[in-house]
């Protein structure tokens, strides 16, 4: 399969406990995105990457929120001390180069206790 | 800043009669995507629209977008049990995606 996969794809932790997430774009797409979605909701954008470098960032991210993809390739988020309200489908998509099309994985469920 | 809304958040229809749904942005996009997200699943890209009035069919779906570049609608022709699923439309300027129009067909 060359789409886009994401792991875990569940995740339950205890309120307090640092969770994070993988995603593996499609090969040689080089831009990377990160949503959060809630039941009822269109994916909320949080942050997205250009190769390695993170171009944007949104003001919904606190600071306990942080995301890398150190080789351009695969990509991490990270959420630290969760919280409840944090429990949410966490997506990951990518868009090969010059195209806004975006492919998304299967997601990461999120459940904070 | 940039708002994305689509109309109507929920949409019940018999197998066979045709769906519409309406995307609005606040403010004049360069292009629109159009996803559809089945339940339990992931958004998957239908299609991208890029010029002012364009339109463009897939089989039984029509996507337009406005002469304004402000809104677009999706609309299917004769709904089957198939295209049950959540439509959202999807301003790239911003990457900001509607709240979606939740479709329900019934048999």
């Amino acid at each position: 399969d060359t789409g886009v996969s994401q792991n875990p794809r569940h995740k339950i932790t205890k309120r307090g406990q640092n969770v994070t997430f993988r995603c593996d774009p499609i090969s040689e797409h080089n831009r990377l995105y990160w949503y959060r979605q809630t039941l009822g909701q269109g994916p909320e954008f949080l942050t997205y990457f250009q190769n390695e470098a993170q171009l944007e960032k949104s003001r919904l991210l606190s600071d306990r929120f942080s995301a890398e993809r150190p080789k351009g390739s695969f990509s991490t988020l990270e959420i630290q001390r969760t919280e409840q309200g944090d429990s949410a489908m966490y997506l990951c998509a990518s868009s090969p180069w010059g195209a806004d099309t975006q492919y998304f994985g299967p997601g990461t469920r999120l459940t904070v206790l | 800043g940039q708002q994305v809304m689509q109309i109507p958040q929920y949409q019940h229809v018999q197998e066979g009669e045709d769906f519409t749904t309406y995307c609005n942005s606040s403010t004049t996009l360069s292009n629109i995507q159009w996803y559809k997200q089945r339940p339990g699943g992931h958004p998957v890209f239908l299609i991208q629209l890029v010029k002012s009035g364009e339109v463009k069919k897939q089989k039984r779906l029509t996507f337009q977008f406005g002469e304004a570049k402000k809104n677009s609608s999706l609309h299917i022709t004769a709904t089957q049990t198939t295209d049950v699923g959540t439509y959202f439309c999807a301003g790239s300027d911003k990457i900001i995606f509607g709240k979606g129009t939740r479709l329900h067909i019934l048999p």
